[in-house]
């Protein structure tokens, strides 16, 4: 079975500093998923950055990048210059490869703070 | 296009009533994916859907809990005699089958039973 560990219920960060949310994962397969999502108040969970485990780059997306360290099995979140729209819940997930189903299994995620 | 679509996006139920939960997914999506998210918590996997047939149901609770998809598109929640406990926002969320198989989100249904 995977798990995802997400450390830090809650953080505040000033606006415009680069801020980092930690991820680990634990997980026996070679073949797996790592996804961050936003979740705003509304609700929804916006998808925000993937990256595959034979990946040798870090993803990046804009002002987002994730930090994958294999070996340590960590997959944190880099946001760069921090606004007061990134206030929000991210969460971190993976999924393994199964035949095409390919199941979230998600952290308990941060609340995230910007800080005016 | 469109996003994944769901409603009601709140539902509020008395003990032992049924209710059903709608999802329209993005057009093309063969993937559809059920999970639900306690307060406080991630979102926990109850169903995934590869076009019509339930591929994978293992996270669903109960027998209580039911879902279809008859057409291979909309797909529906459903919940017998509702206890308290079932109460939380249900997301649905589908994907393209193949690559990082991303899946995008609806924005829930948020079910309240009293």
């Amino acid at each position: 079975a995977q798990k995802i560990t997400q450390t830090q219920p809650g953080m505040f960060v000033q606006e415009k500093e680069a801020v980092t949310l930690d991820c680990t994962y634990d997980t026996s397969d070679q073949s797996y998923g790592l996804f961050w999502y936003k979740q705003p108040s509304s609700g929804e969970m916006i998808f925000l950055i993937y990256q595959g485990s034979y990946d040798e780059q870090n993803a990046t997306e804009g002002r987002y990048s994730l930090n994958f360290q294999k070996a340590r099995k960590s997959a944190n979140l880099v946001i760069s210059a921090s606004q007061l729209g990134d206030s929000a819940m991210y969460f971190c997930a993976m999924t393994v490869s199964n035949f095409g189903n390919e199941k979230l299994t998600f952290g308990t995620g941060t609340r995230l703070t910007i800080i005016p | 296009g469109a996003g994944v679509s769901q409603t009601p996006s709140n539902k509020v139920t008395e003990k032992g009533k049924y209710v059903e939960l709608r999802c329209d997914p993005i057009s093309g999506h063969t993937a559809l994916y059920w999970y639900r998210q306690s307060l406080g918590q991630g979102p926990e996997f109850l169903i995934y859907f590869q076009g019509t047939g339930a591929a994978d149901d293992s996270g669903l609770p109960n027998d209580r809990f039911f879902a279809v998809r008859p057409e291979g598109s909309v797909s529906t929640l459903k919940i017998q005699r509702t206890e308290r406990g079932d109460s939380a926002v249900y997301l649905c969320a589908s994907s393209e089958n193949g690559g990082a198989n991303i899946q995008y989100f609806g924005a829930g249904t948020r079910l309240s039973v009293l």
